[in-house]
């Protein structure tokens, strides 16, 4: 009931493409969930985050869709660089100062 | 903007040895946590740490691990006896009463 799961493993998108990472979860408790970036040899840096109180939040070019019913939420990435091209991580926790429970992970692509 | 800054960057060591690894959480913040991630695959929470005791803990924070933060500024993971399967990168984390988690970029440890 912890877990968070990650879809897709991997992505490749075109530059200027929309790319969208999914995340579902099953603890209803939890009420915040963040997106982080990785890039290689570097730590999670927090790129948007949400509570279930809103749908959707956006910042720039990264939307976190949020389904409270449906217990998904997903981040599209539009307008995807080769700069984009980095690992995502979905996480969530229950409240401040709690444990953060990460997805899987999906290793995004974005070709020129 | 302020950093969680973490020391090594990469630590290389023998089998049975004890390991210490180092972070300096941000000045204000109040809650300290240690992550780890396995080359490839997800961040794993390994241990929170608040006013001054262990507030939480996964399965993996065995007796092997211990936590400390020796004084106002240092917040450490030491590593007992370690195995070749303890290699992997260690994240220090810290927020203050919001949500706002800051990783630092994390020590390569290394167990040969």
């Amino acid at each position: 009931q912890q877990q968070v799961k990650q879809s897709p493993q991997s992505l490749i998108v075109q530059k200027g493409g929309i790319s969208i990472i999914n995340c579902a979860y099953e603890n209803t408790a939890f009420d915040y969930f963040p997106w982080y970036q990785q890039f290689p040899g570097k730590g999670p840096a927090l790129l948007i985050a949400i509570r279930p109180d809103v749908s959707e939040k956006k910042e720039g070019r990264f939307t976190i869709s949020f389904n409270k019913s449906a217990k998904q939420f997903s981040l599209h990435i539009m307008d995807s660089q080769p700069g984009d091209s980095a690992t995502y991580f979905c996480a969530a926790s229950t409240q401040a100062g709690t444990a953060l429970i990460f997805g899987k992970g999906t290793t995004l692509s974005v070709s020129s | 903007e302020p950093e969680v800054t973490q020391t090594p960057s990469h630590q290389v060591t023998q089998m049975g040895q004890e390991v210490i690894l180092r972070c300096v959480p941000i000045s204000n913040h109040l809650y300290f946590y240690w992550y780890r991630q396995i080359l490839g695959q997800k961040v794993e929470f390994l241990v929170s740490f608040y006013n001054n005791e262990i507030s939480e803990k996964s399965e993996i924070f065995d007796d092997q691990f211990s936590v400390e933060r020796p004084d106002g500024s240092n917040f450490t993971l030491k590593i007992r006896s370690t195995k070749l399967e303890d290699s992997a990168m260690y994240f220090c984390a810290s927020t203050g009463t919001t949500y706002g988690y800051t990783f630092g970029s994390g020590t390569r440890l290394t167990v040969v």
